[in-house]
């Protein structure tokens, strides 16, 4: 299976700020990456797919990057309903797998 | 609109079996494949397998082989995941979600997710 390692696992950042998380992946997994925000008691959201392409409906604050084994998420000025937990999971081989998730707290 | 209905939560004993049903409307039940991932409390996300609502094929993740069957009823665009031999490991809040493609083949992408079914595993 392959294994998608988040980085930090958690993260205090203000309103207004520039956020990155990053995610790495065991294998190359190409530009089969996805991210998801879950906020407490809901279900995840898809965010971000294959790596860089904005899901319909998502503000455009939001931003994906990388290819192979080294993508990231920025948020380029955090919202207060930015404040959730993020995940990035793998499409390119089942099993699927995620991230362990970045919270992401108020300073 | 798109929407995944799930039946509601459900306690077992460890060793029964629980089926979760997942009703879906506001699109063309058989083009998209349908997926299912489970969250334990606190803990993070965890794919179980993918079925096609079209020709019923399915694929599972080789944790859950030998103990999940993923099912399709056209009739009433409903999927379903039956999990059997339950043990308190398998407490969790168990997601129905659309493939964001439609079409012959999925992408692996999940766009609309279901409002989840805690089933909690306890003697």
């Amino acid at each position: 299976d392959i294994q998608m390692t988040q980085s930090p696992s958690s993260l205090s950042a203000s309103v207004g700020d520039r956020v990155t998380i990053t995610c790495r992946a065991s294998q190359s997994i190409s530009t089969y990456l996805n991210w998801y925000q879950q906020k407490p008691g809901k279900a995840p959201k898809l965010l971000i797919y294959a790596a860089s392409s904005l899901q319909s409906g998502v503000p455009s604050r939001f931003s994906g990057s990388g290819s192979g084994t080294d993508f990231t998420l920025t948020i380029s000025s955090l919202q207060p309903e930015d404040f959730a937990i993020y995940y990035c999971q793998q499409s390119y081989s089942t099993p699927y797998t995620f991230g362990q998730g970045t919270k992401l707290e108020i300073k | 609109q798109v929407q995944l209905v799930q039946s509601g939560a459900e306690v077992k004993k460890p060793g029964a079996s629980v089926k979760v049903s997942c009703k879906a409307s506001g699109y063309t039940f058989t083009s998209y494949y349908m997926h299912w991932v489970r969250q334990a409390p606190g803990q993070g996300l965890e794919w179980m397998g993918i079925i096609n609502p079209d020709g019923g094929s399915t694929i599972y993740a080789q944790k859950f082989q030998r103990r999940v069957t993923l099912t399709r009823d056209t009739s009433t665009s409903t999927v379903s995941m039956d999990l059997t031999s339950l043990r308190s490991e398998d407490t969790a809040m168990y997601y129905c979600i659309r493939d964001r493609s439609p079409g012959a083949f999925w992408s692996g992408n999940f766009d609309y997710w279901g409002q989840g079914t805690l089933v909690t595993v306890s003697s």
